[in-house]
């Protein structure tokens, strides 16, 4: 099976500061995605990454950046984080097809 | 825009009956669909797919049927059960280049399974 771990469930930040979200998987994956969850708007792409140092911008990159300096990991930043920034956010690996497999999920709180 | 919609943000449904819940899409490009189930508190788990150029994949309980020509795709449950109560997110592919593949979310539909 898949695993991939987000290394915090619960986060609580306040504004302004940097925040790191951590994902790791341990399937040699080439892809890794992160969305956010907000109720009524679905998942949101934020950043993706098809191989080690490569990126590319989702749909919503604004506030965000992404780090993948190994394979197994991928690094979600908020360089200063805001209130509109609270959400639960979620990262994902793909392996050669659209599947993709979540981590169980980092709720962020900014006050 | 929304290239993904779910357009009933809920559904409640009796045990034992069939829950269908419906997606729309826009681009005909897409080449896969998805349907993912969550729980709160957890990440997305993967339930069914189905390729753009076939129209009902059956997995046990679950059936997803594609439309294309009315850029619709449904799942139905049959028979629901208390534990399927959770939000449903449509899902679907679009090529990036490679082996990477792009995946946009509907909104969810949030199913409730009444015993």
């Amino acid at each position: 099976d898949v695993k991939v771990t987000q290394s915090s469930r619960y986060l609580v930040k306040r504004t302004g500061e940097k925040v790191f979200l951590e994902c790791v998987q341990d399937m040699d994956h080439e892809n890794m995605f992160w969305y956010r969850q907000d109720p009524g708007l679905g998942l949101r792409l934020i950043y993706f990454s098809y191989d080690v140092k490569m990126k590319e911008k989702g749909d919503i990159p604004e506030g965000y950046s992404v780090s993948r300096e190994k394979k197994e990991r991928f690094s979600l930043i908020l360089e200063s984080a805001s209130t509109n920034q609270t959400s639960m956010y979620l990262c994902a690996s793909q392996f050669r097809g659209p599947k993709l497999f979540f981590g169980s999920g980092t709720q962020l709180s900014v006050l | 825009d929304q290239q993904v919609k779910q357009n009933s943000p809920s559904l409640s449904v009796q045990e034992g009956r069939i829950s269908i819940l419906n997606c729309d899409y826009t681009n005909s490009m897409f080449d896969y669909f998805l349907w993912y189930k969550k729980y709160p508190a957890e990440g997305p788990t993967f339930l069914i797919s189905i390729s753009s150029i076939k129209d009902k994949n059956e997995d046990g309980r679950f059936t997803v049927f594609l439309n294309k020509s009315a850029k619709h795709l449904s799942l139905h449950i049959v028979p629901s059960q208390p534990g399927d109560s959770a939000v449903y997110f449509c899902a679907a592919s679009a090529p990036y280049g490679g082996a990477t593949n792009k995946l946009i979310f509907g909104t969810g539909t949030l199913l409730a399974v009444q015993p």
